[in-house]
């Protein structure tokens, strides 16, 4: 069964924009990471944040982390068309647990 | 590239029949880890292999097995298969917090 829940399912943007994508998980983790995933292939790693951590940057990426309420929101600024893809959220408690899936579409 | 190979690329079945998936891990990596992605959804995680020994297992039933070798390379088999089966295969070889997930073996059970 899948961990957590990511919102929304699907999202539609023009390049330039910034997309914003939310997860939502329900146990403890140790740490919360998000993935990329092109059209059925491979998982690529973006990012983790540990627990103990609210904010965490890389590049284009800013990832934040909400313990309390459980949830973590990526944010994608000034995104290109090369960034379509599908984007999930990965909770670590000594296994990974993804949520759904939120797929990304950057027109240019 | 993550250093993480999978073979086959796809693969055709029929209701059934058994498989066997393979996982060559990065180098250095002990522990790998295998998971099922069906069409539209998350990957579900199947079970975890560290040092040779099945350590963590998921939701999937006892027809999913798995064997990890010396060397760190790993198979996963599923017996009497089903056509809800049919999914992306992937295994993620673990490096400190990160996992680096291969390509995926896409199988179909008709």
């Amino acid at each position: 069964s899948q961990q957590g829940e990511e919102d929304p399912q699907a999202l539609s943007i023009q390049e330039g924009e910034n997309a914003t994508m939310n997860c939502s998980y329900k146990t403890s983790i140790n740490n919360l990471q998000w993935y990329r995933q092109n059209s059925g292939r491979g998982l690529v790693h973006l990012i983790l944040i540990r627990s103990n951590e609210r904010e965490k940057h890389s590049g284009r990426l800013r990832v934040t982390l909400d313990t309390s309420k459980k949830s973590s929101s990526l944010l994608i600024t000034a995104s290109r068309a090369a960034d379509t893809a599908s984007y999930f959220c990965a909770t670590d408690g000594g296994k990974l647990i993804f949520g759904q899936g939120t797929e990304l579409s950057v027109k240019p | 590239e993550t250093g993480v190979t999978q073979s086959p690329t796809h693969l055709i079945k029929t209701r059934g029949q058994q498989v066997t998936l393979r996982c060559s891990s990065q180098s250095g990596h002990n522990t790998v880890s295998w998971y099922q992605q069906a069409l539209g959804q998350g990957p579900q995680f199947i079970f975890q292999y560290y040092r040779e020994e099945e350590n963590g297992r998921g939701n999937f039933p006892p027809r999913f097995s798995g064997l990890q070798f010396p060397n760190y390379s790993s198979e996963l088999n599923v017996n009497a298969l089903e056509l809800d089966d049919s999914a992306l295969y992937l295994c993620a070889s673990r490096g400190g917090n990160e996992q680096f997930f291969g390509p995926g073996t896409r199988l179909t059970v008709l």
